[in-house]
C-alpha cells in the first residue's frame, strides 16, 4: 500500500534555482525520510524528519514536516546539474514496521 | 567502509531456473530488507528482517524466498523466476528500524527473466 506520494511527479529547473517537491501520507508516522536515487543507482538518504520536528536543514536541503496535513516538503535550494535525481519520500509508521516508499520525483536542473 | 555489498549486479536467466542474489552488510545491522522497483510502481517490500532467524513478509512476497542465517547476510531466492519478477532489485539495512536512523542500500541488482 502507498503510504507517502509525492507531488510534483517530475520537475525541471534552471540550474540556481530552488525546487520544492511535496509529499503527502495517509497515517501517523514516526519519521519521515527523503532520499535520492541517481538513474539506476542505490538510494541514498538524505534527511529525516521527526513527528515531533517541523523543520530541519541539511546544507542546500530544507524539509519542512506538517502532521496535521499530513504533508511534508523539500527545498533544494541554489540548484545544480548534479541535483538531477529521483527523490522519494518514505515513511516510518509503528514499533517496528516497514519503511513505505512513494514513488518517486524525477528531477531536472538544466545547465 | 560501511556499505551494502548485492550480487550479482545484472542478472539474465530464463524462466524456472533457480537463482539467488547475494546480499551482505558489513555494519553489524540487525534490520535488512528486499525491495523491487518497477517503472510508475516504485519500490515495493517483498521481505524484511528484523534479526538473525526473524524474517516477514512486505507487500509483495509471492515468488520469493529469504533466509537470515547470519546478521550480515541476507539473500533472496527466486525458486522459479518469471517475466513478472524482471524488475531492478535492492537490498537495505539499517541498525534498528524502531531507531530513527536511515536506510542503507546496495546498488541494485538488474534482474531480466525471459
Amino acid at each position: 500500500s502507498q503510504q507517502g506520494e509525492e507531488d510534483p511527479q517530475a520537475l525541471s529547473i534552471q540550474e540556481g534555482e530552488n525546487a520544492t517537491m511535496n509529499c503527502s501520507y495517509k497515517t501517523s508516522i514516526n519519521n519521515l525520510q527523503w532520499y535520492r536515487q541517481n538513474s539506476g543507482r542505490g538510494l541514498v538518504h538524505l534527511i529525516l524528519i521527526r513527528s515531533n520536528e517541523r523543520e530541519k536543514h541539511s546544507g542546500r536541503l530544507r524539509v519542512t514536516l506538517d502532521t496535521s496535513k499530513k504533508s511534508s516538503s523539500l527545498l533544494i535550494t541554489a540548484s545544480r546539474a548534479a541535483d538531477t535525481a529521483s527523490y522519494f519520500c518514505a515513511t516510518h509508521t509503528g514499533a517496528n514496521s516497514k519503511l513505505t516508499f512513494g514513488k518517486g520525483i524525477t528531477l531536472s536542473v538544466r545547465p | 567502509e560501511a556499505q551494502v555489498t548485492q550480487n550479482p549486479r545484472y542478472l539474465i536467466t530464463v524462466t524456472g531456473k533457480k537463482l539467488t542474489v547475494t546480499c551482505s552488510q558489513n555494519m553489524n545491522h540487525e534490520y535488512m530488507s528486499w525491495y523491487r522497483q518497477d517503472p510508475g510502481l516504485g519500490l515495493r517490500q517483498i521481505y524484511y528482517s528484523m534479526n538473525v532467524e526473524v524474517t516477514d513478509k512486505g507487500d509483495v512476497p509471492e515468488g520469493y524466498k529469504v533466509s537470515r542465517k547470519e546478521k550480515r547476510n541476507f539473500p533472496l531466492i527466486l525458486e522459479s523466476p518469471s517475466p513478472n519478477q524482471t524488475s531492478l532489485y535492492f537490498c537495505a539495512s539499517n541498525k534498528q528500524l524502531s531507531y530513527n536512523s536511515p536506510l542503507h542500500f546496495g546498488n541494485g541488482t538488474r534482474l531480466t527473466v525471459t
